[in-house]
């Protein structure tokens, strides 16, 4: 079965850091573009970052110079490494595997509270 | 970046009834990149469409995608109960991807 498992959310002060994961099964991250996607509590989705196959990675203007999208190809998981982090970074983080120019595969999502 | 603009905010219909979404893009989608995706409260998102009229795996045939260009539809003929939720469009270019603000469709 074709998995996505998130993990590393919490509450943080505006500032600190976070590092998130997403743990794949089914399929092997370094063989697919894969991003993260988030969504403010009452809000619509955002694209926030995705890692290409070769490597290549992108970011949304709101976040670029803050957050930085990575893999491990041997424990087949994506990581989210947040700095800097500020009340609008609030969200649901979804990891989400691109097909096709969509996101066929959706992660249950890790929650990130930004808070003092 | 390509702005994608989704009508109407909110539909109010009944099971059986035909819902209609809008989705129109500040500039052509390249090569129909062109995503729908169906949000339950509480849930991650899920694949309807993509390629504007190809249906993802194991989506009813009572979901259907159309359009070309900048103007976009998702069709759901005849609602049932778990379709009521909230659909976004989404599309893809130039390595970033943007998504609509959402349409509720609510009973």
């Amino acid at each position: 079965e074709v998995q996505l498992v998130e993990s590393g959310g919490g509450l943080i002060q505006p500032g600190g850091s976070l590092r998130l994961s997403c743990a794949a099964s089914g399929f092997t991250v370094s063989r697919n573009y894969v991003s993260w996607v988030r969504q403010a509590p009452g809000k619509g989705l955002e694209w926030v970052s995705v890692i290409s196959i070769g490597g290549n990675t992108y970011y949304a203007e709101s976040v670029r110079g803050r957050f930085t999208i990575s893999r491990d190809n041997s424990k087949n998981t994506l990581y989210l490494q947040m700095d800097s982090l500020r009340a609008e970074d609030t969200a649901v983080y979804y990891c989400a595997r691109n097909g096709e120019g969509a996101f066929d595969v959706w992660g249950q999502g890790t929650m990130v509270a930004v808070s003092s | 970046e390509i702005v994608l603009t989704q009508s109407p905010g909110t539909l109010s219909l009944s099971p059986g009834e035909r819902a209609t979404l809008s989705c129109r893009a500040s500039q052509n989608v390249i090569s129909g990149f062109l995503a729908w995706y169906q949000q339950r409260p509480g849930q991650a998102p899920r694949l309807l469409i993509y390629g504007a009229s190809n249906r993802a795996t194991g989506i009813p045939d009572r979901f259907s995608g159309s359009g070309s260009g900048t103007d976009f539809t998702l069709t759901i003929t005849r609602l049932e109960a778990e379709d009521f939720a909230v659909y976004y469009c989404q599309q893809y270019g130039s390595s970033s991807w943007t998504f609509g603000q959402g349409t509720k469709v609510e009973i």
